[in-house]
């Protein structure tokens, strides 16, 4: 079945530092690739996507390549800020999964003036 | 648009209570979803639907009841309540097609004594 694993957090960074999170999946077929971030007390936003290999996302300074030979979507921004402070979730949809997303553990970021 | 809307915010019940989580969109999605978050755990989907009359198991469903009499509603039923039901709801909708952004409501916070 499907899978995604994030790496461990939780993350602490100091303002203006770069960011990455790793991301690698398992999947069946040409899957679909997310992040999403949610901040505190609130449900999950969507980041970024990319829908098939070698596609870039990219939103608010933050991007992920879609790596289908090494099965990764890392996530990375080259300096945060201390609104970036959030918890990020990898996903994947698969092509025949409708609505049905699979979700990393989630990594906490923490981000320091 | 109010987008994804879930009710209640906040809940405790008693072991061996049932109650009903609300989750209604307004923008006439297909497809929805019932996730549960747990630390360390990212988001489990319970159960989703692909449209009104039509729903499915997902990797978490046994406990949880969901039907879908309308495409706006999609309420998820708790039969009897117990503490490792102790969670985060969150309810998503989207378009439907796996690499389309789901959108996810404020969730609600379920305790369990």
């Amino acid at each position: 079945g499907n899978s995604v694993t994030q790496m461990e957090g939780p993350v602490t960074l100091s303002e203006e530092a770069f960011l990455t999170i790793n991301c690698t999946y398992t999947a069946t077929g040409y899957p679909s690739l997310f992040w999403y971030v949610q901040y505190p007390g609130e449900g999950l936003q969507l980041l970024l996507k990319a829908t098939k290999a070698d596609d870039k996302g990219s939103n608010k300074g933050f991007e992920a390549t879609y790596r289908k030979e090494t099965t990764s979507f890392h996530l990375e921004k080259g300096s945060v800020q201390v609104s970036d402070s959030a918890v990020y979730f990898c996903a994947l949809a698969g092509g025949t999964s409708y609505g049905k997303l699979t979700f990393g553990q989630g990594t906490i970021l923490t981000v320091h003036p | 648009n109010a987008g994804v809307t879930q009710t209640p915010k906040f809940q405790v019940l008693k072991t061996g209570q049932s109650m009903t989580l609300q989750c209604a969109q307004d923008m006439n999605h297909e497809y929805m979803s019932w996730y549960r978050q747990d630390p360390g755990m990212g988001l489990r989907l319970i159960h989703y639907s692909v449209g009104a009359g039509i729903t499915d198991q997902g990797e978490v469903p046994n406990g949880y009841n969901v039907s879908r009499s309308t495409t706006e509603d999609f309420p998820l039923r708790l039969l009897s309540a117990a503490p490792s039901q102790t969670s985060v709801y969150f309810c998503a909708s989207s378009y439907g097609a796996s690499g389309n952004e789901q959108f996810f409501g404020p969730g609600t916070r379920l305790t369990v004594l």
